[in-house]
């Protein structure tokens, strides 16, 4: 089935690590996004990419890194320079054909630093 | 820059009733996308509705609605007949098409608790 599969599910990591989070989908979208969520709040925008070696600062970008060099992935970094980076991180696509342009989710990537 | 304000941290409704969630946003794109999600508490994210901001109509889809006013810049999300499985976070968000194009800004969201 398509979709988009994020790893992994849960990650526990010492501070001062850097530690990256996969996105890989296979709906063919050409837009991928990374979101942080934190308990009860809502989602923030970390990066974004519209084509395949490009991609936009969102609006919380620092500390965090990312790649787009094949269309279906869209890994992200998480350095050590972010520092509070206990989160829940989303990761999203979205197909330029769709109409009304939604995103599709995946299940998302717990990370928690000890 | 584009924003999303969602003012209700959480709301309560009676099962069989419905249930406006309030959405209010702001952008410099004259052409722009509304977008309403569901999360449970699994934390998936569910895509419920849309509204194009040149779109005449109010979208409807099911259950769910979307009370559409420009001017105030306000995008509402109606769920009608709620039921218990609505108990979710709901957020509202916003793609803009032009200068923000391909960004899409989410609100704090509105937890929603039905009552049986």
């Amino acid at each position: 089935d398509g979709g988009i599969t994020q790893s992994p599910k849960y990650l526990f990591r010492k501070e001062g690590q850097n530690v990256t989070l996969s996105c890989e989908q296979n709906l063919n979208h050409d837009a991928m996004y990374w979101y942080r969520q934190d308990p009860g709040q809502g989602l923030r925008l970390i990066y974004y990419s519209q084509i395949v070696n490009d991609f936009q600062k969102g609006d919380i970008a620092e500390g965090y890194s990312v790649s787009r060099e094949k269309k279906e992935s869209f890994p992200l970094t998480v350095t050590s320079a972010q520092k509070n980076p206990t989160a829940f991180y989303l990761c999203a696509s979205r197909g330029e054909a769709a109409n009304t342009g939604e995103l599709f989710f995946g299940e998302g990537s717990r990370l928690t630093v000890l | 820059a584009q924003k999303i304000t969602q003012t209700q941290p959480g709301m309560f409704v009676q099962e069989k009733e419905a249930v406006t969630l309030d959405c209010t946003y702001d952008t410099s794109d004259p052409s722009y996308g509304l977008f309403w999600y569901k999360q449970p508490s699994s934390g998936e994210m569910i895509f419920l509705i849309y509204q194009g901001s040149y779109d005449q109509q109010n979208a409807t889809e099911g259950r769910y609605s979307l009370n559409f006013q420009k001017a105030r810049k306000s995008a509402n999300l109606v769920i009608s007949a709620s039921q218990l499985g609505d108990s979710a976070m709901y957020f509202c968000a916003m793609r803009g098409f032009n200068t923000n194009a391909g960004k899409s800004t989410f609100g704090d969201g509105t937890t929603l608790t039905v009552k049986p």
